[in-house]
């Protein structure tokens, strides 16, 4: 059975900094991985998708890394912003479902 | 574009009524999905229908049942409403397979509440 971990839970970091948040997961036969955004109260906005035969991708200020034989992944986000102020979740996607972890809640102070 | 639609967006119910929540997407896409999201419990899958035909249980499939319509349409019902399905309710669609990505769409949400 699939597990998705993230860590941390929750993090708080000054404006500016470079940031990594981490997910992992349990079995490397994934076909995708994505990392979401989701603000209070709202729904999930897609960030990154990572195909099973790519290592990375950019959006931007974003950069998410994948390796599977590790079970890994990891979330880039440079010069953070307030308006980076959210929860980010990871989800990985085996034969036909997609698995998430619990998020990580950010916070960045400006 | 709507992408992924679901009615209602808010819902009040007391114990032991029934209700259906409505799924549709116009992506053509295969696959879709009904998720719950709890504080501290992250997203939980409740079922999913990986073609249009086919359904099949997630993590938490226990009183609720599914109906996927047609290609566009994937229902969720509560036959009996308890406290314990206050949640906030996501559905999503993928188009697996083929040219298809794979990437996860969401619907806004429905914020159901049951006394």
């Amino acid at each position: 059975k699939q597990e998705v971990t993230q860590i941390p839970a929750a993090l708080s970091v000054p404006e500016g900094e470079n940031l990594v948040l981490n997910c992992s997961f349990t079995d490397s036969a994934i076909y995708n991985l994505q990392w979401f955004r989701q603000d209070p109260g709202k729904g999930l906005t897609s960030l990154l998708l990572i195909q099973s035969s790519q290592r990375e991708q950019t959006s931007g200020r974003l950069n998410a890394s994948l390796d599977k034989s590790s079970g890994r992944s990891t979330l880039y986000i440079a010069a953070s912003q307030p308006g980076d102020s959210a929860t980010y979740l990871c989800a990985v996607k085996g034969t036909y479902k997609y698995i998430f972890g619990t998020g990580t809640r950010l916070k960045v102070l400006a | 574009n709507a992408g992924v639609t679901q009615t209602p967006k808010f819902q009040v119910l007391k114990t032991g009524q029934s209700m259906t929540l409505q799924c549709a997407q116009d992506m053509n896409h295969n696959s879709m999905y009904w998720y719950r999201q709890d504080p501290g419990m992250g997203l939980r899958l409740i079922y999913y229908s990986a073609s249009e035909g086919t359904t099949d249980k997630g993590e938490v499939p226990n009183g609720y049942n599914v109906s996927r319509l047609n290609k566009r349409e994937f229902s969720l019902r509560l036959e009996s409403a308890a406290p314990s399905q206050t949640s906030v309710y996501f559905c999503a669609s993928i188009l697996a397979g083929g040219t298809g990505t794979g990437e996860l769409f969401f619907g806004e949400g429905s914020r159901l509440t049951v006394l």
